[in-house]
């Protein structure tokens, strides 16, 4: 299946920092996911978006979905030491009865304190 | 809140070994899927049902089987397992209709 680009593939940041990453696809997608995963773990939903322009929070997760339907972002903010992990995003073509997703590599996140 | 949980979170088998994994929902989710993971190939989709004896290939079902006899149950089989099947499995759960895909905590697979 198609992958998502999604970047950056890690970052090292100061606690207190704000934090962005995205993904980026040459097709169209209807949803847009977004999941983290501790080591070890399975992923974790964090936010969905079901259409384009849509802006969504989650305490200090804010996530996007791109107006072409073709990127989503997502940004935490002011970060602390248990957002270290790796960060998923996940995308779907199709309607409500298409179950498939197609998952970007991911980002991982160190936070220094 | 939706609970997936995998039967094991670590197993070590050996080479040639018939291997079950097994993933249960508490949910009453249609639909269940069985992924692996690997350090940068990302998540690749294996098997998925879409109800009860239904089921469809993934991108890489070659070395592997699914059941699901019972709706809340889905299990991954490897029938002869090789090394290359050494990864992380995820299992995953979604109700019909919606979108959003709930994952079990995952079961590492060493295959020596």
């Amino acid at each position: 299946g198609q992958q998502l680009n999604q970047s950056p593939q890690s970052m090292f940041i100061q606690e207190g920092e704000d934090v962005s990453m995205n993904c980026t696809s040459s097709s169209i997608f209807n949803t847009w996911l977004w999941y983290k995963q501790d080591p070890g773990e399975g992923p974790v939903l964090l936010i969905a978006l079901y259409k384009a322009g849509e802006l969504t929070s989650n305490g200090r997760l804010t996530a996007q979905f791109g107006i072409t339907r073709k990127d989503s972002f997502l940004n935490i903010s002011a970060s602390i030491p248990s957002d270290v992990g790796i960060y998923f995003c996940a995308g779907q073509f199709g309607g409500a009865g298409s179950y498939q997703l197609t998952f970007g590599k991911g980002t991982k996140l160190s936070v220094i304190p | 809140d939706v609970k997936v949980t995998q039967s094991s979170r670590y197993l070590v088998k050996r080479t040639g070994e018939k291997v079950f994994l097994e993933c249960v929902q508490d949910m009453d989710h249609e639909n269940m899927f069985w992924y692996r993971q690997d350090p940068g190939l990302g998540l690749r989709l294996i098997y998925f049902s879409y109800d009860v004896k239904m089921k469809e290939k993934g991108d890489i079902p070659e070395g592997y089987s699914v059941s699901r006899e019972k709706k809340e149950r889905f299990s991954l089989i490897l029938e002869s397992a090789s090394t290359n099947q050494t990864s992380m499995y995820l299992c995953a759960t979604t109700r019909q209709g919606a979108r959003e895909q709930y994952f079990g905590p995952g079961t590492r697979l060493t295959v020596t």
